[in-house]
C-alpha cells in the first residue's frame, strides 16, 4: 500500500524554467511534508519542508505549495539551474510515527 | 559539524554471508533510522532506534536482518545469511532529540552491499 504517489517519474526542464513535481498522500494523520534531493551516489539531503498549518512555504528557488483538503503537495523549482539535476522524493510522516514515507521519486534533468 | 557517517561505502558478500552496516549519527542526534533503496525506487522504512532501544521495527524483515544502537559506538544494521535480494543501498538517518525535531532526518552517503 502506497500511501505518497508522486509524479511525474521524469521531468526535463530548460535551464531557467519552473520545474514542478508533484505528491499526493492518503494518510490524513501526516502532518510533516519534507522533500529531499538526491544525487547519484549520495544519500538523501533535506532540502524543505512543510507543516500542514500553512499553504506555502519558500526558501531561495524552491516553494512547497499545500493543499490540504486535496491531500497534495508540490514542489517548484523556480529558475530552474543544471545543477539541480538530480532525483527528488517527496515524504510524509506525523507526530508520534517517526518513520518516513517516501514517494517513487522524480529525475529532474535541466537542459541548457 | 561532521554529517552522519556510514561504513563501509560498499560491501560486496557471497550469498550465506553476513553483511554489517555502520552508522554514526551527526553529533548531538539520539535517534537513527535505517533506510533500504532499492535501484530505481524510492526509500523504505526498516527500523527507528533510539539509544539502546529498537523504537519501531515495523519495516524490518522477520528474518535475518536485526539492528542495534548501543550506549556506546555507532548503529549497527546486521544481515545474516544474505541472498541476492537483499542487494540495495541501505541509508541511515539521524535526527535531534525532542519533539517535532525528530522529524528533521539527515541522511549518510549510504552503504551500497551487492550481494554475488
Amino acid at each position: 500500500q502506497q500511501q505518497v504517489k508522486q509524479s511525474p517519474q521524469s521531468l526535463i526542464v530548460q535551464k531557467g524554467g519552473i520545474s514542478i513535481i508533484n505528491c499526493a498522500y492518503e494518510n490524513t494523520a501526516f502532518d510533516y511534508f519534507p522533500w529531499y534531493q538526491q544525487f547519484p551516489g549520495k544519500g538523501p539531503a533535506l532540502l524543505i519542508a512543510i507543516r500542514p498549518d500553512v499553504s506555502e512555504k519558500k526558501e531561495g528557488r524552491f516553494t512547497i505549495s499545500f493543499n490540504k483538503s486535496a491531500k497534495q503537495f508540490s514542489l517548484h523549482i523556480m529558475d530552474s539551474q543544471p545543477g539541480d539535476s538530480a532525483t527528488y522524493f517527496c515524504a510524509a510522516t506525523h507526530f508520534g510515527n517517526e518513520k518516513l514515507t517516501f514517494g517513487t521519486g522524480t529525475r529532474l534533468t535541466i537542459i541548457p | 559539524n561532521a554529517g552522519v557517517m556510514q561504513n563501509p561505502r560498499h560491501l560486496v558478500r557471497r550469498r550465506g554471508q553476513e553483511a554489517r552496516l555502520r552508522c554514526s549519527p551527526m553529533k548531538g542526534h539520539s535517534h537513527v533510522y535505517w533506510y533500504r533503496q532499492l535501484p530505481e525506487e524510492g526509500l523504505k522504512f526498516m527500523v527507528y532506534l533510539q539509544k539502546e532501544n529498537i523504537i519501531d521495527e515495523s519495516g524490518m524483515p522477520k528474518e535475518r536482518f536485526s539492528a542495534e544502537f548501543p550506549k556506546e559506538g555507532p548503529s549497527i544494521l546486521r544481515i545474516q545469511q544474505v541472498v541476492r535480494g537483499d542487494s540495495a543501498a541501505y541509508f541511515c538517518a539521524s535526527s535531534p532529540p525532542g519533539t517535532g525535531l525528530s522529524h528533521e532526518q539527515y541522511f549518510g552517503p549510504g552503504t551500497r552491499l551487492t550481494v554475488t
